[in-house]
């Protein structure tokens, strides 16, 4: 069946830091892979997503790498600010099914 | 548009008790679908729909019923609830594309005493 890890949280920084969010699947065939975002008190919302190996998926500055030969879909940023505190959750569809979530990771950045 | 949305909020239940969380979307989204969230484990499907008069069961699906009369609507049925349903609920909706977006609501935040 699929599958998503993370690494575990709380992930703590000071602001402008770079941050990475480690992210690994286990999937049959081509699965789709996003990023999910949740600030407190809030739902989901959609980062970014890739299709297809290779692509990068972009958006607020975050970036992410869909790696087929290392099922890696990581979570980078090159200088985080304090509105970026929030829970993020990697997550995979395959073939029609729903969202497979990884656990989640809570990021704090600190002024 | 409002999207996806939840109601209610917030609630507590005592054990045994029964409710339904209701969730509607206005996109005409074909999929909806049901999770829960508790720490450290992500979101977890609980039930999910590909259309009006269709429902599946995800990976947590016990203790839960839904149904699907109409496309914009896909309540959640508690029949007797149990602590260990205490949780965050989250329904979601997208269209038909399995890379499309999903969409989520704001949550239901559940006690079970």
């Amino acid at each position: 069946g699929n599958s998503v890890t993370q690494m575990e949280g709380p992930v703590t920084l000071s602001e402008e830091a770079f941050l990475t969010i480690n992210c690994t699947y286990t999937a049959t065939g081509y699965p789709s892979l996003f990023w999910y975002v949740q600030y407190p008190g809030e739902g989901l919302q959609l980062l970014l997503k890739a299709t297809k190996a290779d692509d990068k998926g972009s958006n607020k500055g975050f970036e992410a790498t869909y790696r087929k030969e290392t099922t890696s879909f990581h979570l980078e940023k090159g200088s985080v600010q304090v509105s970026d505190s929030a829970v993020y959750f990697c997550a995979l569809s395959n073939a029609g099914n729903m969202l497979t979530f990884g656990g989640g990771t809570r990021l704090m950045v600190k002024p | 548009n409002a999207g996806v949305t939840q109601t209610p909020k917030f609630q507590v239940l005592k054990t045994g008790q029964s409710m339904t969380l209701q969730c509607a979307q206005d996109m005409n989204h074909e999929y909806m679908s049901w999770y829960r969230q508790d720490p450290g484990m992500g979101l977890r499907l609980i039930h999910y729909s590909v259309g009006a008069g269709i429902t599946d069961q995800g990976e947590v699906p016990n203790g839960y019923n839904v149904s699907r009369s109409t496309t914009e609507d896909f309540p959640l049925r508690l029949l007797s609830a149990a602590p260990s349903q205490t949780s965050v609920y989250f329904c979601a909706s997208r269209g038909t594309s399995y890379n499309n977006e999903q969409f989520f609501g704001p949550g239901t935040r559940l006690t079970v005493l």
